[in-house]
């Protein structure tokens, strides 16, 4: 089983509120990426790290932003949140150095509703 | 555009008989090619990985896979199937080198006992 936590598991908040979704990992993995699913669904790369104080936009265009000053942990931030960004945020992270095909290795997510 | 295509929504079939979950790719070069399976409320386990040598890879839970290159898919493979099994499953390529994990839109399946 990896080790990577996601907190909190499920959060209902109204609009506006300030929101930090926490990640973090102990295997020591330089690549992070925040992925948003609604439930049952594709997955959509909005943030990835390559390391500390290394971020990056994904596909998906997201008002989150991330941060990276640790290597285990990576959280996700909505500064004011609205009902659409109602989903289920993943976080994983995979090793770095050269890439071998690496898997990715996940969190149990994030259920997130805004009112 | 690199992308992955998984055509089957969904996969029925009854515990014990072998199931088969499709998945083809356009993407260029020699991709990395992975599988996933997702259960209810919990995030995304990797099952199995080709990255180059013997057309058929063995991965977790008595999975396989099969790489075929002159027709881009990697198809997933179980002889014998258990209801246990009966989740979201998740193809996925990488170009080596890539930063870049692209993943299907997934596949359910169920298994009936």
């Amino acid at each position: 089983e990896a080790d990577i936590y996601q907190t909190p598991r499920y959060l209902v908040i109204g609009t506006g509120k300030k929101i930090t979704l926490e990640c973090s990992q102990t295997m020591g993995h330089d690549k992070m990426y925040w992925y948003q699913q609604d439930p049952g669904m594709e997955l959509h790369l909005i943030h990835y790290s390559y390391g500390v104080n290394s971020t990056e936009k994904g596909d998906l265009s997201s008002e989150s932003t991330v941060s990276r000053i640790r290597t285990e942990h990576f959280p996700l931030t909505l500064e004011s949140a609205r009902p659409s960004h109602t989903s289920q945020y993943l976080c994983a992270s995979s090793e770095g150095g050269r890439d071998r095909g690496q898997p990715q290795h996940f969190g149990d997510g994030t259920r997130l509703s805004i009112l | 555009a690199q992308s992955v295509a998984q055509p089957e929504d969904q996969v029925n079939v009854a515990e014990g008989n072998p199931l088969t979950v499709k998945c083809t790719y356009s993407v260029s070069g020699n991709p990395y090619l992975f599988w996933y399976v997702q259960y209810p409320n919990r995030g995304l386990q990797f099952l199995l990985k080709y990255i180059t040598g013997d057309n058929l890879v063995k991965g977790s839970y008595g999975f396989e896979a099969e790489f075929n290159k002159s027709q881009t898919s990697f198809h997933l493979k179980k002889p014998s199937a258990l209801v246990s099994d009966s989740a979201l499953y998740f193809c996925a390529v990488r170009v080596p080198g890539g930063f870049k994990t692209i993943f299907g839109a997934g596949t359910r399946l169920f298994v009936k006992a």
